[in-house]
């Protein structure tokens, strides 16, 4: 099974400010297949970039993702309040597909 | 608009079974899986397993294997996941979603809105 760690646990930063948050996998993730989803309280978790790099729909591109192989970050260039959440990765080029524990980005 | 509606809170005692059902609309129903991955309070997420909207084919995480099941209803668009044996670290938000590609299921577009389920005594 593939572990993904995330760090930092949590991200203390201010609007406006860039956020960089990182997941590592235990081993190579298969054909980059690696998503980033947010999740806000009380809310289903949106996915936000797939296949490490592309955009889901409706997703502004403040958010980028970037990375191959075993370490896989996601940008936030300009954090909006909205922007404040938790964030997971998860890899499904092979079974089982697993989550990272998640990153904070908190209003600092 | 794709819409995944899943049945309501669930109250177990530990060794008791639950059911969870997801209702899904405005997509092609063979077309996607659905992937169930489930958040205890406070924690991550845990992915559970998968299962073909075409075939029923599944894919279950070793943990939960010969105490979970999914299945699913293509005359209602309907997919089920069943859980014995419940314990109190079963308590937690399950959440159906749909899962692109094929066997295993790609990432994950669309989720539910959860369903509680608290085993106690």
């Amino acid at each position: 099974e593939i572990v993904l760690t995330q760090s930092p646990g949590i991200l203390s930063l201010s609007p406006g400010e860039r956020a960089t948050l990182s997941c590592r996998a235990s081993q190579s993730v298969s054909s980059n297949y690696l998503a980033w989803y947010q999740q806000k309280p009380g809310q289903a978790p949106r996915l936000l970039i797939y296949g490490a790099s592309s955009r889901a729909t409706g997703i502004p591109d403040r958010f980028s993702g970037s990375g191959s192989g075993t370490d896989f970050t996601l940008t936030i260039s300009r954090l909006e309040p909205e922007d404040f959440a938790v964030y997971f990765c998860q890899q499904y080029g092979s079974s089982p597909r697993t989550f990272g524990q998640g990153t904070k980005v908190e209003i600092e | 608009q794709v819409q995944l509606v899943q049945s309501g809170g669930e109250v177990k005692k530990p060794g008791a079974s639950v059911k969870v059902s997801c209702k899904a609309s405005g997509y092609s129903f063979p077309n996607y899986g659905i992937t169930w991955v489930r958040q205890a309070p406070g924690q991550g997420l845990e992915w559970m397993g998968w299962i073909s909207g075409y075939n029923a084919n599944t894919n279950y995480v070793q943990k939960l294997q010969g105490r979970v099941t999914m299945t699913t209803d293509t005359s209602t668009t309907t997919a089920y996941m069943e859980l014995r044996s419940l314990t109190s670290d079963d308590t937690a938000v399950y959440y159906c979603a749909r899962a692109t590609g094929g066997y295993g299921g790609l990432e994950i577009d669309y989720w539910g809105q959860g369903t509680l389920v608290t085993v106690s005594s």
